[in-house]
């Protein structure tokens, strides 16, 4: 069964202090790992999609990597706007599902 | 381009009875897919729609089902509403392909059971 695990649970971070979000996943065979920005009662917003380990990928104030058992999403002078719940899914090659498996995400505050 | 749309966007339902969520998928996508989200909690995969069938299936009981018309839009019908069946239900849309799907979400429709 696929897993997800993010951590921290929430975070908060003065305006400009860079930090890093874990997304720890198991999955019988990578498809591709998302990360998703939520905000409250909005649907989750897309942000990366990675598929092997070492890739990297880059917006604005946001960077994602990938390894062969984490993902980490890089924070970096973070803004008031960057406030949301991050979540991170993973999608896997085969059977009948082609569902995402979501974690349960890190809910990040940036305080003025 | 217009985006991905549910309707209602919130509903209250008592014990036992049914729901019909409704979904607008995103211009140029053909497969739609439904999560339940908890509050606290990620979304959980549902089930999802390939040319008006059902090609996958999260851990959801037959209660849930669903619907993907020719425009590819689509229905999610919950029967016997359980008190646990409060969450938010999103729907997604993407563009089946060979490689990941990228999945664009609606704003979801709250579901409250009494």
């Amino acid at each position: 069964e696929d897993q997800v695990t993010q951590s921290p649970e929430a975070l908060r971070l003065q305006e400009g202090e860079s930090s890093s979000l874990n997304c720890s996943y198991t999955v019988s065979g990578l498809r591709g790992l998302f990360w998703y920005r939520q905000d409250p009662g909005k649907g989750p917003e897309f942000l990366f999609t990675l598929y092997s380990a070492g890739e990297e990928k880059e917006k604005e104030r946001l960077k994602a990597t990938l390894t062969k058992k984490e993902s980490f999403l890089h924070i970096t002078a973070p803004k008031p706007e960057d406030s949301a719940t991050y979540l991170c899914a993973v999608q896997a090659w085969g059977g009948g599902a082609d569902g995402l498996t979501f974690g349960k995400g890190t809910h990040l505050i940036i305080q003025p | 381009e217009t985006g991905v749309t549910q309707s209602p966007t919130h509903l209250i339902k008592t014990r036992g009875q049914q729901v019909t969520l409704r979904c607008s998928s995103q211009s140029g996508h053909n497969t739609v897919s439904w999560y339940q989200q908890a509050l606290g909690q990620g979304p959980q995969f549902i089930f999802q729609y390939y040319r008006e069938e059902e090609n996958g299936r999260g851990n959801f009981p037959p209660r849930f089902s669903g619907l993907q018309f020719p425009n590819y839009s689509s229905e999610l019908n919950v029967n016997a509403l359980e008190l646990d069946d409060s969450a938010l239900y999103l729907c997604a849309s993407s563009s089946q392909g060979t490689g990941a799907n990228v999945l664009t979400f609606g704003a979801g429709s709250r579901l409250t059971v009494l």
